[in-house]
């Protein structure tokens, strides 16, 4: 199946620092990729649906100034989170849409990345 | 809209029984079902999918899936439980044939222990 990988797994950071985490489709090209968030023992939160060449679309209530998306090419999207806090320690997965050749467009998701901010 | 449910938070099994989790979903179109498995501190990986065709799908790890339109579930089920199979399971749908958005929605999964 397709392979997408996620930079880094694990993050330590000091409260205020930024921290970048890289999303790529390794044997495909995606123009759509998503972000989500995982608290401990909880479902994936649906933060911004990245999409090549245009700007993040973001679900309501996630910070477009806090978490910066940008998607530069058809297989690497890149999370920024901005002036890291506490209370932003979490994981962090991305996915990658395929499209399928029976059209369902599956997602295929990176291992995760565990950000901790001191 | 549409949305699915994962009523159990957890399942117990003993290794060598069989199990089942459970998933049932509502769209407004023709569904599109997933399953995914997610290991501690580790992402998503899929385990198998229905678009159309058999009601009955076979995915990774001897894990299967049966769709029933008349009751929109799509359990997960295994004939024959391991203790690596204990992991969070996730259920996605999402609204088939272009209709809807294409973005599936997740289930708040569900934890399967398998006891030795």
């Amino acid at each position: 199946g397709a392979v997408v990988s996620q930079h880094p797994s694990w993050v330590i950071c000091k409260s205020g620092t930024s921290v970048k985490i890289e999303c790529r489709s390794l044997d495909f090209q995606a123009t759509t990729m998503f972000w989500y968030r995982q608290f401990p023992k909880q479902s994936l939160m649906l933060m911004a649906t990245s999409n090549e060449g245009s700007k993040a679309t973001y679900e309501q209530g996630v910070e477009k100034d806090k978490f910066l998306i940008n998607h530069a090419s058809l297989t690497l999207s890149t999370l920024t989170v901005t002036s890291a806090h506490p209370e932003d320690s979490s994981f962090y997965i991305c996915s990658a849409r395929a499209l399928a050749g029976d059209g369902s467009g599956e997602l295929f998701f990176g291992e995760g990345s565990r950000l901790t901010v001191l | 809209a549409q949305s699915v449910a994962q009523p159990e938070d957890q399942v117990n099994v003993a290794e060598g029984n069989p199990l089942t989790v459970k998933c049932t979903y509502s769209v407004s179109g023709n569904p599109y079902l997933f399953w995914y498995v997610q290991y501690p501190n580790r992402g998503l990986q899929f385990l198998l999918k229905y678009i159309t065709g058999d009601n009955l799908v076979k995915g990774s790890y001897g894990f299967e899936a049966e769709f029933n339109k008349s009751q929109t579930s799509f359990h997960l089920k295994k004939p024959s439980a391991l203790v690596s199979d204990s992991a969070l399971y996730f259920c996605a749908v999402r609204e088939g044939s272009g209709g809807g958005s294409y973005i599936p929605t997740f289930g708040r999964g569900t934890s399967l222990i398998v006891h030795p």
